[in-house]
């Protein structure tokens, strides 16, 4: 079965510096992975996919995840938080007929 | 904007009410879905529709009854709901539901809530 592990629930950091936001998964083959961010009172929006093509992965906003098979891990990364990148943060794994199987979150929090 | 929208965004109702939410998507896809997003609880999904055909009920009770007409649209119909079904519920569609992992666009969703 698939299943998604975000490492933690809530990231605080300071504009400008480094974001990086931890999941993990379990999947019994090839997994298709994403990462989407849900602003407050908003839907979720995509910020990227994974593959199987390049294992590293970059989206929109600056945004980038890196696929590591050995450490079936796939964590987000953005260089420099703005204060537009507070929301919640979901990994996601896909399952056989589509279904996509959501982390828990992360609520990213960026301090000015 | 994702191209997908829900109407209402809000949506009060009483335990005894029979009311409608609706979902349209305009971006050619075959697949819709129905999630609930409760507080402190991960995503639910509940109902998936493939080319109009239902392909999964996640055991969702039955006082909630979706319905796709046509591939653009999708709606989910409630009667006699509990407190406990207050949340934000968001559709989504992709382009079609298979054995690969396509991408899903979402909604803004319309929160719900029963007194």
């Amino acid at each position: 079965a698939q299943s998604v592990t975000q490492l933690d629930s809530h990231v605080s950091v300071s504009e400008g510096t480094p974001v990086l936001l931890r999941c993990n998964y379990s999947s019994s083959y090839s997994p298709s992975l994403f990462w989407y961010v849900q602003h407050p009172n908003k839907g979720l929006q995509l910020l990227l996919k994974y593959t199987s093509a390049a294992t590293l992965v970059k989206g929109i906003n600056g945004f980038e995840a890196e696929f590591k098979k050995s450490e079936t891990s796939f964590h987000l990364t953005k260089p420099s938080a703005h204060m537009s990148d507070a929301a919640e943060y979901f990994c996601v794994v896909g399952s056989y007929g589509n279904k996509l199987v959501f982390g828990a979150g992360t609520i990213l929090r960026v301090k000015s | 904007e994702t191209g997908v929208t829900q109407t209402p965004r809000h949506l009060v109702m009483g335990m005894t009410n029979k009311k409608s939410l609706k979902c349209e998507q305009h971006l050619g896809h075959n697949a819709m879905y129905w999630y609930k997003q409760s507080a402190k609880k991960p995503l639910e999904l509940m109902f998936v529709y493939n080319f109009k055909e239902q392909t999964e009920n996640n055991s969702v009770p039955s006082r909630f009854s979706p319905e796709c007409p046509n591939s653009s649209h999708l709606f989910l119909h409630l009667h006699t709901l509990q407190p406990e079904d207050s949340a934000l519920y968001l559709c989504a569609s992709s382009l079609k539901s298979g054995i690969e992992s396509y991408e899903q666009y979402f909604g803004p969703g319309t929160r719900l809530t029963v007194t």
